[in-house]
């Protein structure tokens, strides 16, 4: 079955403890993004990367980390989360960046930061 | 102006009726446009797309694109309660590095 996976669905950690969060594709897609979504905000760009060890920042990279060492792998890092960081995240796939292409979308990962 | 723009609703529709889901968009050169369905606690699922100008319809979905006045929207017909969601916007822009900007998404619920 063709899926993003992310891990894990739930988290909850304290200020300053280094954390990540991992995405994988079983699509053999090129492009993948990580999008925050609060209330009122809808869904935020945070990082995105075209191929493996090409990656960006989107519109809001302030406090994560990311990297594409396996075309499958899109983690998310976070060295010192603070409790702005508290959000709904999504890990999505597409094919390819043409702007034309549906992009599928993992579980989501609800993080709480204390 | 925002990049991406929806009413976020709460919008309330019968059961039965028409559900009408609106958007602007500020890049005049923006080629692709979707609709997302997002049920509560869930991810988003595409439901159309659509990149040229007119309608394009899919069951009981219709979006209708018009670049002119830089508007895209959502009807859905026969509303059921099943299609109570919120419904996200989002759009190719092709200012700078290319990017899918979502709006903030309309609140839709259908009322049996």
């Amino acid at each position: 079955e063709a899926q993003v996976t992310q891990n894990p669905r739930y988290l909850i950690t304290v200020t300053g403890k280094k954390l990540t969060v991992t995405c994988s594709q079983n699509m053999n897609h090129e492009y993948m993004s990580w999008y925050r979504q609060d209330p009122g905000l809808g869904l935020r760009q945070i990082y995105y990367s075209m191929n493996v060890e090409v990656t960006d920042k989107g519109d809001v990279p302030e406090g994560y980390k990311v990297s594409r060492k396996e075309k499958r792998n899109f983690p998310l890092i976070l060295e010192s989360p603070s409790p702005n960081q508290t959000s709904l995240y999504f890990c999505a796939s597409s094919l390819a960046w043409q702007g034309s292409t549906e992009a599928f979308f993992g579980q989501g990962t609800r993080l709480t930061v204390v | 102006q925002k990049e991406v723009e929806q009413n976020s609703g709460p919008l309330s529709v019968p059961e039965g009726a028409i559900a009408s889901l609106n958007c602007t968009y500020s890049d005049r050169g923006s080629q692709s446009f979707f609709w997302y369905r997002q049920y509560s606690g869930k991810s988003p699922e595409l439901i159309m797309s659509i990149y040229s100008n007119g309608d394009k319809e899919d069951g009981r979905f219709t979006a209708q694109l018009n670049k002119a006045s830089q508007y895209v929207s959502l009807l859905i017909r026969d509303s059921q309660p099943s299609d109570s969601a919120t419904y996200l916007c989002a759009v190719n822009l092709r200012t700078g590095a290319q990017k899918l900007v979502f709006g903030q998404g309309t609140r839709l619920t259908i009322n049996p």
